[in-house]
């Protein structure tokens, strides 16, 4: 079967860094994403890897390595409004998306 | 604002009654989706449509229909609702244009209570 786990809750510190871990088994792979969703929100495109390497975005990086069906999500500089659930799918080899549960984050002051 | 209408946001329904979600998108995005989004579980696709006049199921059909007789709307009808469909439903859209991320675009959600 297909599946994608990620840590069910973390917590971390008002300007520190946190990374959040995802590991897929997937029918082929045509990319990852990560999304982010604050609570009773829609969620929102944050990244998408579908070579290995870390691809960085501002205060946001993702991870990737195909080989060990693995990508993490970096969140640095941790601001009060990071606070929210990030969500990573990966693309099969049918272009569907299969999600993981998400991450809950909690900042902390 | 360009991007995708849900409605309602929020609805309490007596098991056994039809309810249609609508889902509208003013994108001009091919492709068009339902999810249903439950505590502890990722999100699952219902039915989508990779075009207008298209439609196809996903992971958790049943129960379920959808049509597609425009690029923009794409209503989602519980025939006749049962408690397990108590939920948040997301619509979403992708372009699906080959060279592009074919990142979703979603919907606000509507949370539906069945009693």
């Amino acid at each position: 079967g297909q599946n994608i786990d990620q840590p069910t809750e973390m917590t971390a510190t008002e300007g520190a860094i946190v990374q959040i871990n995802c590991t897929y088994q997937t029918s082929g792979f045509n990319g990852l994403f990560w999304y982010q969703q604050h609570a009773g929100e829609a969620p929102t495109f944050l990244s998408y890897n579908v070579l290995d390497g870390l691809e960085e975005k501002g205060r946001f990086s993702s991870f990737l390595s195909r080989s060990k069906g693995y990508s993490y999500l970096l969140l640095k500089e941790l601001q009060m409004k990071d606070s929210a659930s990030y969500l990573c799918a990966v693309m099969d080899s049918n272009y569907q998306l299969i999600w993981g549960a998400g991450t809950k984050l909690i900042i902390k002051p | 604002i360009a991007g995708i209408t849900q409605a309602p946001t929020s609805q309490i329904l007596a098991a056994g009654r039809r309810m249609t979600l609508r889902c509208t998108q003013d994108m001009r995005h091919n492709a068009m989706y339902w999810y249903r989004q439950d505590l502890g579980l990722g999100l699952r696709l219902i039915h989508y449509s990779n075009t207008a006049g298209t439609t196809g199921k996903g992971e958790v059909p049943d129960g379920y229909s959808v049509s597609r007789a425009n690029t923009d709307d794409f209503p989602l009808t519980l025939a006749s609702a049962v408690p397990s469909q108590t939920s948040v439903y997301f619509c979403a859209s992708s372009d699906g244009l080959a060279g592009t991320t074919g990142e979703l675009f979603f919907g606000e959600g509507s949370r539906l209570t069945v009693l």
